[in-house]
C-alpha cells in the first residue's frame, strides 16, 4: 500500500488568488492522479501526472487553470489558478495500487473554500 | 464511455438493519469493479473489489458480487453499525485503468 499526504488539508481563499496543493507519497510511483470532488458530487479526474512529462488533462480541465508539477517519483503539486467560488471543492491526490489495476490509494484531500 | 449508476441517497437505517446499495455499470471490455468508502472527515479508502465476473468481494462484513449478466455490483451488509455511517462510492476501471465513480450514497446508521 501507499501512504499519501496532502497539504494543506483545508484552506479558505479569496477570489482571484491561486493556491498550490502538495502531494507526497511514501514510495516511488509512476502515475499520480488529481481528482476534484465538488460539494455533494462524485469524484472527477482532473489530470494524470507522470514524472518527467507533461500532465494529461481530462476533458473540461486545462493546464492554465490547473497547472501540475511532477518533479520526482514521490511528489506532485496541483495549482488552482485565479480561483472563483465554483472552485470550492475537495481536491484529492491518488496513485495506483499496481501497474495492472485500477485500484487507487487516496490522500485525505484538500478542502478549498473560495470566497 | 464507461459509466456507473448508483442508488441515490441519503439512506438512513437503524443499527442491525440490512443495507443494500445498488450499482450498475456500462463499460466496454471487462472492467474491474470497486466499492470505496469515505468516512466523515477522512479520505477515500477501498472497501472491496472484484476483477472478473462472478467474483465476490468482501470486507468488514460488506459483500458485492460482480454480475456480468445484469451489469451490477450491489453492495450489501447484513447488520449495519453506527460506525458504518459514511459515503459509499461504486467505481469501475476498464482497459485504461482509469476509475469512473458513481455519484456516491450517503448512509447514516442510527443507534
Amino acid at each position: 500500500s501507499a501512504v499519501i499526504s496532502q497539504k494543506p488539508s483545508r484552506d479558505i481563499c479569496q477570489r482571484g488568488t491561486s493556491l498550490t496543493i502538495q502531494c507526497q507519497v511514501d514510495s516511488q510511483v509512476t502515475m499520480m492522479f488529481w481528482y476534484r470532488q465538488q460539494p455533494g458530487q462524485s469524484l472527477t479526474l482532473i489530470a494524470t501526472a507522470n514524472q518527467g512529462s507533461e500532465a494529461t488533462y481530462e476533458s473540461g480541465f486545462v493546464i492554465d487553470k490547473f497547472p501540475i508539477s511532477r518533479p520526482n517519483l514521490t511528489f506532485s503539486t496541483l495549482t488552482v489558478s485565479n480561483m472563483s467560488p465554483e472552485d470550492s471543492s475537495i481536491y484529492l491526490c491518488s496513485t495506483r495500487a499496481g501497474l495492472d489495476t485500477g485500484e487507487l490509494f487516496f490522500g485525505e484531500g484538500s478542502r478549498l473554500t473560495v470566497l | 464511455g464507461d459509466s456507473v449508476t448508483q442508488m441515490e441517497g441519503p439512506v438512513t437505517l437503524s443499527e442491525e438493519a440490512f443495507l443494500t446499495i445498488n450499482c450498475t455499470y456500462t463499460a466496454t471490455g471487462y472492467p474491474s469493479l470497486f466499492w470505496y468508502v469515505q468516512y466523515p472527515g477522512e479520505g477515500l479508502q477501498l472497501l472491496l473489489k472484484a476483477t472478473k465476473a462472478d467474483d465476490k468481494g468482501s470486507n468488514k462484513g460488506f459483500e458485492a458480487t460482480y454480475r456480468k449478466e445484469t451489469t451490477s455490483f450491489h453492495l450489501e451488509k447484513g447488520s449495519v453499525q453506527v460506525s458504518d455511517s459514511a459515503v459509499y462510492f461504486c467505481a469501475l476501471s476498464s482497459n485504461d485503468y482509469k476509475l469512473s465513480f458513481g455519484a456516491g450514497t450517503t448512509v447514516t446508521v442510527r443507534a
